[in-house]
This record gives structure tokens, sequence and C-alpha cells, in this order.
């Protein structure tokens, strides 16, 4: 059974960093393309980057409200997906989960919250 | 970037009603595109992928329609299980994009 469980949430001042983990299981981990998305409190959802296979180039892609302040990076050998997010702004607060490239995003875990607050 | 417009933003229908969710790209998006049901203080749940296709598990009064840059998800006969928040996506390409959400509620 696919499972995905984020981590490394918390609070964090603005200008702050923080990164969050993705533990991913029951299935390839180095063969799958994995994204982040985030909702903030009340809001509706944001997709916030994406990261391919390492096959593929382990090429990298953002949302623009996070392009050069959030990388994301992967640990096949870990099967662990990372977001580094740095230069926080009180908008990125929210809950923070990874899933599997579209369309095979059909698990979700639970989230890990960031809340970016003075 | 491409644009993904979904309306309403909200919805009140009545039990057993047929309930029909628009989402629009601009430009088009052939028929990369996504559904999710997001139910209150749940994490989302794909319906349907390849804007038609319905993910295993889902039951058959959800369909998707469309191709392009118009799509639509629809309910059949609405159920008091279906009370969520309904989003698209679109995966061709870079960013993907999520609609803003359709509220649903029962009348």
């Amino acid at each position: 059974e696919v499972q995905l469980v984020e981590s490394g949430g918390g609070l964090v001042k603005p200008g702050g960093s923080l990164r969050l983990s993705c533990a991913g299981s029951g299935f390839t981990f180095s063969n799958a393309w994995m994204n982040w998305v985030r909702q903030a409190p009340g809001k509706g959802l944001e997709w916030v980057g994406h990261i391919k296979s390492q096959t593929h180039g382990g090429t990298t892609d953002y949302a623009a409200p996070v392009k050069g302040r959030f990388s994301i990076s992967r640990d096949d050998s870990e099967n662990t997906l990372y977001l580094q997010m740095d230069s926080l702004k009180i908008e990125d607060t929210g809950v923070y989960y990874c899933i599997l490239n579209p369309p095979y995003s059909d698990h979700w875990g639970q989230g890990t919250l960031v809340t970016v607050s003075s | 970037d491409i644009q993904m417009t979904q309306s309403p933003s909200s919805l009140s229908a009545s039990l057993g009603d047929r309930v029909t969710i628009t989402c629009r790209a601009s430009p088009g998006i052939s028929n990369n595109l996504a559904w999710y049901q997001q139910k209150p203080g749940k994490v989302p749940k794909l319906l349907i992928y390849a804007a038609s296709t319905l993910q295993s598990g889902v039951p058959s009064r959800f369909s998707g329609s469309g191709s392009g840059t118009n799509f639509t998800l629809t309910i059949s006969s609405l159920q008091p299980e279906d009370v969520a928040t309904y989003y698209c996506q679109k995966y061709n390409s870079f960013p993907y994009t999520f609609g803003q959400g359709t509220k649903l509620e029962i009348k």
C-alpha cells in the first residue's frame, strides 16, 4: 500500500527557514515523480513544485510564489522527498502535502503544518 | 501560464439532484485534468483523472467529461456524503495549477 508521511512542520518567524520531509513507501520511490502541494487555512489547494525521477534528470519546477525561495530534493536511498523553505513569509502558512505526480495522485498523507508568524 | 477557471465557487443542491461543476483551461490542456474531492477536515481524494477516467473505488454517480479547454464534473444523483469542496487540476505542463474550488452543500 502506498504511504506518504510528511514531517518537519512547525512555527517559524518571517524570514526563517524550515525543511520538510516526506517518507514514501509501498511503491518504487526512485521511479516516482513527486510534488508538493499546500493549503492555507480555509483556502484552496496550491501546487508548490515538482521533482522528476533521477532517470529523467531529477529536474525541478516551482510555482511562481515560491520560486527562488523553496527548493525540492530527493534521497532515493532513503525513499524521502524534501522541501527546503527559505525566506519564509506569512503567506506560506498552511498544510503541506507531498503527492505522486498526477494522474497517480491518489494517495495523500495527513500533511505537515507550517506556521509563519512573529 | 495556463489559467484554470472553476465555477461556480459554491453550489447548493437538493438530495438526488444532478450537479455539474465546470473547469476551463486557457489555453487548452488536451485531457490532462484531474478532479479531487475534499471533505471538511479531510485530505483531498482523487476522483477522476485524464478528464474522464474514474479512479478505482469512486462511486459511479461521479463522471467527468471534456477535452481541450472545457471540462465538467457531474454528480448524477447528489448524496449526503458528497458534501465537500471539489477541485480541478491541470497536469499537462508546469505549473500544475488547481482551480479555485467549488464548495458543494445540501439545500
